[in-house]
C-alpha cells in the first residue's frame, strides 16, 4: 500500500534561517506531489506541485522553493525564513487516476 | 480563479440531530473532494465526487454534487461526538489542482 512520510513534525526556526522539509512517498510510481500551507483556522493554500522529476510549478510568489530530485521525493526549502512563513505545511500525493489526495502528517513551522 | 465558499464556518450540533454543510464554488470543476481534519492533525480523505448527481455515503455522512449549480453538500445524520472535526471541500479545476474552502468546524455536543 502507498504511504507518505513527512518530517519533521514540528520545527521552530529563527527569522533569517534556512528551511528544508522533506516528503517521500512509498508504494507508488510517478505520483503527482503537492506542498500546501495552512494558516490557523483556514483552508489549504497550494504552494507547489510536481508531475515528475525536476518539474515544479509554483502557485504563489513567496519566500519558498521546491525541488523534486527523485520520483518519490519532494522537498520544500527557503534560504531565509520570514515570520510570515509560519504555518502548518502539508505534503500530499495523488496517483495517475487523480481520484483523491493522500496527505502526510504535516510539519508545524514556527518562525520566531 | 476558482473560489470556494463553505457555510457555515462553525457548527455546533446536539447529538442525534441532522445538519447539512454547503460548499459553493465559482467556476467549472470536474470533481470535488471532501476531507476531514482533526485538531492539530493532517487531512483524511472522505469522499471523491466524480460527476453531476454523484452521491456517496459513509456511515452518518453523505455527500452529493450538483455541477450545474456548482454546489456540493455534506449531510450529517444523527450526529455523534466522534464526528467533531473540521470538514473541507475542495473542487478540482480542469488543470488538475484543487482549491480548498476555509472549512466547517463541527462540534457535536451531548
Amino acid at each position: 500500500s502507498q504511504t507518505i512520510h513527512q518530517w519533521p513534525a514540528t520545527l521552530v526556526q529563527p527569522v533569517g534561517s534556512p528551511l528544508s522539509l522533506e516528503c517521500t512517498v512509498e508504494g507508488t510510481s510517478n505520483p503527482n506531489l503537492y506542498w500546501y500551507r495552512q494558516a490557523a483556522g483556514r483552508g489549504l493554500q497550494l504552494l507547489f506541485y510536481s508531475v515528475g522529476i525536476g518539474q515544479i510549478s509554483s502557485e504563489v510568489p513567496q519566500n519558498l522553493s521546491a525541488s523534486r530530485p527523485q520520483d518519490r521525493q519532494f522537498i520544500l526549502s527557503s534560504k531565509k525564513l520570514l515570520l510570515s512563513d509560519s504555518g502548518f505545511y502539508l505534503c500530499a500525493w495523488m496517483g495517475l487516476m487523480n481520484t483523491e489526495a493522500f496527505f502526510g502528517q504535516g510539519t508545524r513551522l514556527t518562525v520566531v | 480563479e476558482l473560489k470556494v465558499e463553505q457555510n457555515p464556518l462553525f457548527l455546533s450540533m446536539q447529538e442525534g440531530k441532522n445538519y447539512t454543510i454547503y460548499c459553493n464554488y465559482s467556476t467549472t470543476s470536474d470533481r470535488l473532494y471532501w476531507y476531514r481534519q482533526d485538531p492539530g492533525k493532517s487531512l483524511e480523505s472522505l469522499f471523491v465526487l466524480l460527476s453531476n448527481g454523484a452521491v456517496k455515503q459513509e456511515g452518518r455522512l453523505m455527500a452529493s454534487l450538483d455541477t450545474k449549480a456548482r454546489l456540493s453538500t455534506l449531510h450529517i445524520t444523527a450526529a455523534v461526538h466522534d464526528l467533531s472535526a473540521t470538514y473541507f471541500c475542495a473542487p478540482r479545476t480542469n488543470a488538475g489542482k484543487s482549491t480548498f474552502g476555509d472549512g466547517t468546524t463541527l462540534t457535536v455536543k451531548p
